[in-house]
């Protein structure tokens, strides 16, 4: 069970160009998913987090408007990465966790690639 | 100040052997939860083990147990009889409602190469 999936797994765009990532809780009911952004070597940069029904809450440096979160239903979450540039390029992971529960299950990630 | 901290960046071990990888943290609460999570080289996440701050005895997985030292604020991952694919990037992590809301406070990762 807690399985998280991401897709697509990997994805290469053009400088200028809107990128969307799906993700999604496949046996659970995710009332709250988290956007992570993590480059190589390095820990998970949290990038905002979001709950069903409601707008995201993004951390401190993250652009909302480069970096649009919907969180339609409480499997589904997708990050749109708009007019991407080269310096996007990144590794990006989700999360989700069950309302009222403490562990994160976590998608296997996308590899975003800019050119 | 850093919440949650992984002091080796980097381990190794010989197959077969135990490895401890360490990790402290700081919070004035009570009641919190901390995890260590496995990066392999695929990068998926996947929970090794969790621990309950109000519960004394230490949780085990299998080959691995942690030390929780809850007046030392010390969570140490330990990985008996390491595997090949025990090889990845190890990361603590810290979680309370109170302090950070939903979020996951993560250390910094510890790389752990494992030698045939």
């Amino acid at each position: 069970g807690a399985v998280v999936s991401q897709h697509p797994s990997w994805v290469i765009c053009k400088s200028g160009t809107s990128v969307k990532i799906e993700c999604r809780s496949l046996d659970f009911q995710a009332t709250t998913m988290f956007w992570y952004r993590q480059f190589p070597k390095q820990s998970l940069m949290l990038m905002a987090t979001s709950n069903e029904g409601s707008k995201a809450t993004y951390e401190q440096g993250v652009e909302k408007d480069k970096f649009l979160i919907n969180h339609a239903s409480l499997t589904l979450s997708t990050l749109t990465v708009t007019s991407a540039h080269p310096e996007d390029s990144s590794f990006y992971i989700c999360s989700a966790r069950v309302a009222g529960r403490e562990t994160q299950y976590f998608g296997p990630g996308t590899r975003l690639l800019v050119l | 100040a850093q919440t949650v901290t992984q002091s080796q960046p980097e381990m190794s071990v010989q197959e077969a052997e135990t490895v401890t990888l360490s990790c402290t943290y700081d919070t004035s609460e009570s009641d919190y939860y901390l995890f260590w999570y496995k990066q392999p080289p695929s990068r998926q996440m996947i929970l090794v083990i969790r621990q309950e701050a109000y519960k004394q005895q230490n949780a085990t997985e299998n080959r691995f147990s942690v030390n929780f030292q809850k007046a030392a604020k010390s969570f140490s991952l330990k990985i008996s009889d390491s595997q090949l694919g025990d090889a990845a990037m190890y990361f603590c992590a810290y979680y309370n409602t109170m302090e950070y809301g939903n979020k996951l406070v993560f250390g910094a990762g510890t790389i752990l190469r494992v030698k045939s």
